[in-house]
């Protein structure tokens, strides 16, 4: 079973510029989740989205907006692009563990971006 | 207020040699769970461990069991026979409540490293 893919791997953006990330779960799993992650602020939820529909939302500004497709893939997007928003995006999608029975979140390899 | 402290941000095991790595989390929910990730130097992050509030047993995957002391509030990741291959950073996440299965809270995280 494929897991979860990210793309692109790595990009450079300048600032002011915009970006779309790109994220396809794991066939069969209908919940997307978003997170950033940097050095001085660690891994922060960005956005959750359950057949096509946003569940649940964390505290980023509204240039940070995602959406997911009737196929389950989603993508994410940041606009008017910062210094700061350089980060690892990661895409997880959720599961039920086999052992433990609990709803468990897959990670992909992440979107590495870096703003100029 | 942080809901997830990990307060060692680097920690050194000897091969084969057993490793604690703490986590204390703060809610008020009755109902979560509490999970453990490693991420390597490659970046994506792999699910290791879950243990659910009203779990009474501490969670064992292999070499790794959860010291769930819940009155405590402390979750901690005790990682047995440790082998070079788990030189990772650990994040220690919680989930809040029943619903919303992507959205996790996560530690600032605590880098191990195992020497030979």
């Amino acid at each position: 079973k494929a897991g979860v893919t990210q793309t692109p791997r790595y990009l450079i953006k300048t600032r002011g510029q915009q970006v779309t990330l790109s994220c396809s779960p794991i066939s069969g799993h209908r919940s997307v989740s978003w997170y950033q992650q940097t050095p001085g602020q660690g891994l922060q939820f960005l956005f959750e989205y359950f057949s096509e529909t946003q569940r649940n939302k964390g505290n980023f500004p509204g240039r940070f907006s995602g959406r997911q497709f009737s196929n389950s893939r989603s993508e994410m997007n940041v606009s008017t692009l910062e210094l700061g928003d350089s980060a690892l995006y990661l895409c997880a999608s959720s599961h039920s563990d086999g052992n433990s029975g609990a709803n468990v979140l897959t990670f992909g390899a992440g979107s590495r971006l870096t703003v100029l | 207020a942080q809901k997830i402290t990990q307060t060692q941000p680097g920690m050194f095991v000897q091969e084969k040699e057993a490793v604690t790595l703490d986590c204390t989390y703060d809610t008020s929910d009755q109902s979560y769970g509490l999970f453990w990730y490693k991420q390597p130097s490659s970046g994506e992050m792999i699910f290791l461990i879950y243990q659910g509030s009203y779990d009474e047993q501490n969670a064992t995957e292999g070499r790794y069991s959860l010291n769930f002391q819940k009155a405590r509030k402390s979750a901690n990741l005790v990682i047995s026979a440790s082998q070079l291959g788990d030189s990772a950073m650990y994040f220690c996440a919680m989930r809040e409540g029943l619903s919303s299965y992507g959205k996790l809270t996560f530690g600032q995280g605590t880098i191990l490293t195992v020497h030979p």
